[in-house]
């Protein structure tokens, strides 16, 4: 398959423990966030959403961390699988703007 | 399989060239979106359509441009093809084109690598 950002941060996780991927979001107005799942050679696929009057959501084996205070959103993983290899994308939204901006992404790395 | 499908699903061609990349949304999504993802970077929003008429605009250079058409598929075009526009590109659909809102959510396709020479 395509190789995603070569040089992109990774996080390497022993199989069966939990992974947190972490993103720095930019804009203090920023009022909406998501984290997408991208494996090689194919698009970006939905994991988990969250909105700012929140601070924690979960899904099924997915927690998604907001610290509004200093821009921080973090992806926890439970048990991670060698399914979960892949690059993790967090993007932000805002009312008035039309656009989902994407970070740079973190490559998950699962070690046998 | 998101449901959204692309086509070609690798194009490679020359400098100076033009090429067409198409994209059928999901069945009942009106809106439709095109990002460019280079090697190293993140994804890129290029252009949004809603229900046949754009919506918004991000980075897309002006040797690019876009349409959806009244069956709801779109078609990105890329002309005067230069090295540096090699990427994989993505179309994704959401039902309302209100992704920004939290009330909706944008489903990728498996993009269109386009390598050119």
């Amino acid at each position: 398959g395509e190789s995603v950002g070569l040089h992109l941060p990774t996080l390497s996780v022993q199989e069966g423990d939990n992974s947190i991927i972490n993103c720095a979001y930019s804009n203090s107005a920023s009022d909406y966030f998501i984290w997408y799942k991208q494996e090689s050679g194919k698009g970006p696929q939905f994991i988990i959403d969250i909105r700012s009057n929140m601070d924690k959501r979960q899904g099924q084996r997915v927690t998604v961390l907001l610290n509004k205070t200093v821009k921080h959103l973090s992806l926890q993983i439970a048990a991670t699988q060698p399914g979960d290899s892949a690059v993790y994308f967090c993007a932000e939204g805002w009312k008035g703007n039309d656009k989902i901006i994407f970070g740079k992404g973190t490559r998950l790395h699962i070690l046998p | 399989d998101s449901g959204v499908t692309q086509t070609p699903k690798h194009l490679i061609t020359a400098t100076g060239q033009r090429v067409t990349l198409r994209c059928s949304p999901r069945s009942g999504d009106l809106s439709v979106y095109w990002y460019q993802q280079s090697l190293d970077q993140g994804l890129q929003f290029l252009i949004q359509y809603y229900n046949g008429e754009e919506r918004a605009k991000g980075n897309i250079l002006e040797r690019f441009s876009a349409q959806q058409f009244p069956d709801l598929h779109s078609e990105l075009n890329l002309s005067s093809l230069e090295l540096g526009d090699s990427a994989l590109y993505f179309c994704a659909s959401s039902v309302t084109g209100w992704t920004t809102r939290g009330t909706d959510t944008q489903y990728f396709g498996p993009g269109t690598r386009l390598t050119v020479l």
